[in-house]
């Protein structure tokens, strides 16, 4: 029963275009979404979070969307820049009850120079 | 300020053998998670402490597998006996307190079982 569903498995997109990541969840107690980054031998870093009260909170080249009522979010990175190129893992938790993050299958992106 | 440490780094042992990796959390932190990662996968949930405390291990093969804080600092997570199917990486993070606050993950120890 995958909870959070990250589809595409691989995403290629040229230096300096932008790059959507998408993520797709089922669990409506679902509250709070993360979006981590993991580069090859390293553990994942936190990128960004979004609170299911906002639908849009923005970080520098980094913005994460949520649709509530479609149950998805995406991250957006825009510019990209080569050292994006790495596996970005959804994360989805319920702030109430402090309830486990549950990972997508992880997205690889590769920026071409 | 030192990360996440775990250690091995890379394990390599024959099936039904025992094998124990170690992780070392940020200073300060309460909480300590284990996370499995199969090839291809996001990490699952092993087992939570909030300080020397197991607050959810629901997902921990209990059969085979076990794990102690104590102290509430240092963490070992052990197999025994290990089954092919245990090859992965196994993620180490810790975070000050509750999951939603942000979880800083060790490398891994990487698990091949033969």
């Amino acid at each position: 029963d995958q909870q959070v569903k990250q589809n595409s498995p691989s995403l290629s997109v040229q230096e300096g275009r932008i790059s959507i990541l998408n993520c797709d969840y089922t669990n409506s107690m679902f509250d709070y979404f993360l979006w981590y980054k993991k580069y090859p031998a390293e553990g994942p870093t936190f990128l960004i979070s979004i609170s299911s009260i906002k639908d849009k909170n923005e970080d520098g080249r980094f913005t994460v969307f949520l649709n509530k009522s479609a149950k998805h979010l995406s991250l957006h990175i825009v510019p990209s820049q080569p050292g994006d190129s790495a596996v970005y893992f959804c994360a989805a938790s319920s702030i109430q009850g402090a309830q486990k993050l549950v990972f997508g299958q992880g997205t690889r992106l590769t920026i071409n120079p | 300020e030192a990360g996440v440490v775990q250690s091995p780094r890379y394990k390599i042992i024959e099936k039904k053998q025992p094998v124990a990796f170690w992780c070392n959390p940020i200073s300060g932190h309460n909480t300590l998670y284990w996370y499995l990662q199969n090839l291809g996968q996001g990490p699952e949930l092993l087992i939570r402490y909030e300080n020397e405390e197991a607050v959810d291990d629901s997902q921990l093969p209990k059969d085979r597998f076990s794990a102690e804080r104590l102290k509430g600092v240092d963490s070992t997570l052990k197999i025994q006996p290990a089954e092919l199917g245990d090859s992965a990486v196994y993620l180490c993070a810790s975070s000050l307190g509750s999951p939603v606050d942000e979880q800083f993950f060790g490398p891994g120890t990487r698990l091949t079982v033969l």
